[in-house]
């Protein structure tokens, strides 16, 4: 069974760090590019970037460049999305999702974490 | 970048009607097209794939047409389950997704 498991809500102060994470299981891991889904608080979808697992190459929408960090460690199946210095504006639920054609980003995506809930807030 | 929009932003319908969302690429997407269902509380879950193939498990209620720029979701007869936000998602040049529709019953 493909799933993807996300990392635990965070609550965190302005200008801290942070490092969210994704685990994929019950598919080949190293060859589906998996993708970070922002949605603010009673808003809609918006993609993040994407990377992949097999080699490391990553693509960011251009909001997000230079915003956010991803990146994957395929030993433990495990993409991840950082923040050097969190706002409040990032506060919303972070999804990751997997693509359902494998070894290509034109593809949708087919499975999603459960989400993760980061809050920033003084 | 593609830009995408959604029409109606919401839409209230009973149920066993016939519910149409339409949505609309600023360029030429072919039929790179997927469409997600959103509950409450919960991911999205994928509904259509290349504008018109149903996702394994998928009512056949649901129905996706389509190609180049103007494409829609089609619900043939609603039901109470069927409340939640659909959005669709272009992936023909990174991926952008529509604003969203947000089914009332």
């Amino acid at each position: 069974e493909v799933q993807l498991v996300q990392s635990g809500a965070e609550v965190k102060k302005p200008g801290e760090s942070l490092k969210i994470s994704c685990k994929g299981s019950g598919y080949n891991f190293t060859k589906y590019w998996i993708g970070w889904v922002r949605q603010m608080p009673g808003k809609g979808l918006e993609w993040m970037g994407s990377i992949y697992p097999g080699g490391s190459d990553t693509r960011y929408s251009p909001s997000f460049q230079g915003q956010v960090t991803i990146s994957v460690d395929k030993s433990i199946s495990t993409a991840y999305l950082q923040w050097s210095s969190l706002k409040a504006s990032d506060t919303a639920i972070y999804y990751c999702a997997k693509m359902a054609i494998a070894l290509t980003t034109s593809s949708s995506f087919d499975y999603w974490g459960q989400g993760t809930l980061v809050t920033v807030s003084s | 970048d593609i830009q995408m929009t959604q029409s109606p932003s919401t839409l209230s319908a009973s149920v066993g009607d016939r519910v149409t969302i339409t949505c609309r690429a600023s360029q030429s997407i072919s039929i790179w097209l997927a469409w997600y269902q959103q509950k409450p509380g919960k991911a999205p879950k994928l509904l259509i794939y290349k504008a018109s193939s149903l996702e394994s498990g998928v009512p056949s209620r649901f129905s996706g047409s389509g190609s180049g720029t103007e494409f829609t979701l089609t619900i043939s007869s609603l039901q109470a389950d069927d409340l939640a936000t659909y959005y669709c998602l272009q992936y023909e040049t990174h991926h952008t997704f529509g604003p969203g529709t947000k089914v009332d019953i």
